[in-house]
This record gives structure tokens, sequence and C-alpha cells, in this order.
């Protein structure tokens, strides 16, 4: 069975620009988590779905970040505009309703680089 | 404010011997905790868990120990195997309210030949 995938896997830009990263969440799975990783703060939820709801957005820094699940096998993190402490690895995850609550299934993760 | 701790940020264990992984919390409302193993250029993986109810819970090469009144849990392997070499991280959840699992630092464990 095909993972949580995500893309692209790594990323570069420049500082000001949009940056779009996108999430496929294994086939009937209920929930959908964006989280990001960096050396400091360690893993960090910004948002996370239901159903294709969000549920919980406090996560998500400012303005500048928004996340949007238009259907059950697609979600996106979009950043506009980017900037140099936005760089970090940023990890979809999804679970199932039958699998114990905080069992996620992550995907590989998406390298940023705001330079 | 860490309310999941892993002091420990690296861990070195020989091969066959045991490994034992610690994490303290300090929320009592946490009542379900995991453990993940992450590999480099990986996202996190599903390891073990254990519901605050209980206080031991065993797969395998792999048993996770609950102290509630010490808020500490522990995640011993053994035998430890190079291949177990990965950073481990600690979380918990307080299940009943949301599906937010707060998330200790990791600590990174080398397994030696």
């Amino acid at each position: 069975d095909a993972g949580v995938i995500q893309s692209p896997r790594h990323e570069v830009t420049e500082m000001g620009q949009e940056v779009t990263l996108r999430c496929k969440p294994i086939s009937g799975h209920d929930y959908l988590f964006w989280y990001r990783q960096t050396m400091m703060r360690g893993l960090e939820l910004l948002i996370y779905f239901n159903n294709n709801v969000p549920i919980d957005d406090s996560g998500m820094p400012e303005d500048r970040f928004s996340a949007k699940m238009p259907n059950a096998s697609f979600s996106t993190l979009k950043i506009q505009p980017s900037e140099p402490r936005d760089s970090a690895v940023y990890f979809c995850a999804s679970s199932s309703p039958g699998r114990g609550a905080g069992e996620l299934f992550f995907g590989e993760g998406s390298r940023l680089t705001v330079l | 404010d860490q309310q999941v701790k892993q002091n420990s940020p690296s861990l070195s264990v020989q091969e066959g011997r045991i490994s034992i992984l610690n994490c303290d919390y300090t929320n009592s409302m946490f009542d379900y905790f995991l453990w993940y193993k992450k590999y480099p250029a990986e996202g996190p993986t599903f390891l073990i868990s254990i519901s605050s109810i209980k206080d031991k819970n065993e797969d395998g090469r792999f048993t996770v120990f609950l102290n509630k009144s010490a808020k500490h849990l522990s995640l011993h392997i053994v035998p430890s195997q190079p291949g177990d070499s990965a950073v481990y991280f600690c979380a918990a959840i307080n299940a009943g309210n949301n599906r937010k699992l707060i998330w200790g630092l990791g600590t990174s464990l080398a397994v030696n030949p």
C-alpha cells in the first residue's frame, strides 16, 4: 500500500516567494496533520483536519501560512511570502479511525530552504 | 514550556545490550503515550504505545514502562541491534480532548557493532 506522499522533497526558494507543499494521505484515513520540524523546537503541529475540515490551526505561526484540504486525498500547505526563518522540514501525516489516538503515518517530509 | 522532555540528546550502546530511553512529562491530563523512531531523511514511524491505565506494554524487543506517580516513561530495547540506530521521540496526548500530540525533542541512539 502507498504511504503518505509529499511533494516536493526539497525546495529552495528566495525570501518573499510563495511556497506550496503538497500531501496525499493514505486512502481511508480521516485525519491529516501538518508538522514542522526544526532543530530548536523539534516537531510542532501546525494544523490538523478531520474529514477535510480544519479542527485546530492554533499552531500555524502567522497569517503567512495557510492550509487547505479540498478533498480526502489532497492537502496543501502554503507560505506566502516566505522568510528565511521558515526553513525547516515539513511533514504531513495521516491517521486511521481504527488506530489508537496518536498513531500517525508520516510522509518522508519536504525540506524547505528559504534564502 | 516543554510538557514532554527527553533529557538525553544521545545514547550509545553496544550491540546485544539493553538500550533504555527516558521521557518525563508534566501534564497529568495525558492519557496515552507513544514512542516513534526516525531515520535520517524519513518521517517518524510509530513504534509502541501505552495507555495511562497500564504500567507496561511489550512488543517483541521493545517494552515501554509507565510510572504515573513520577510522570516518567521509558523505552527498553533488548537486545539492541545496529538497525535500531535512529532518533527516538516520546510523545503524549490527551486523547479524550483532541488529536494533538505533544512531542519530546528526541534521543539519538547509536548501537555499535
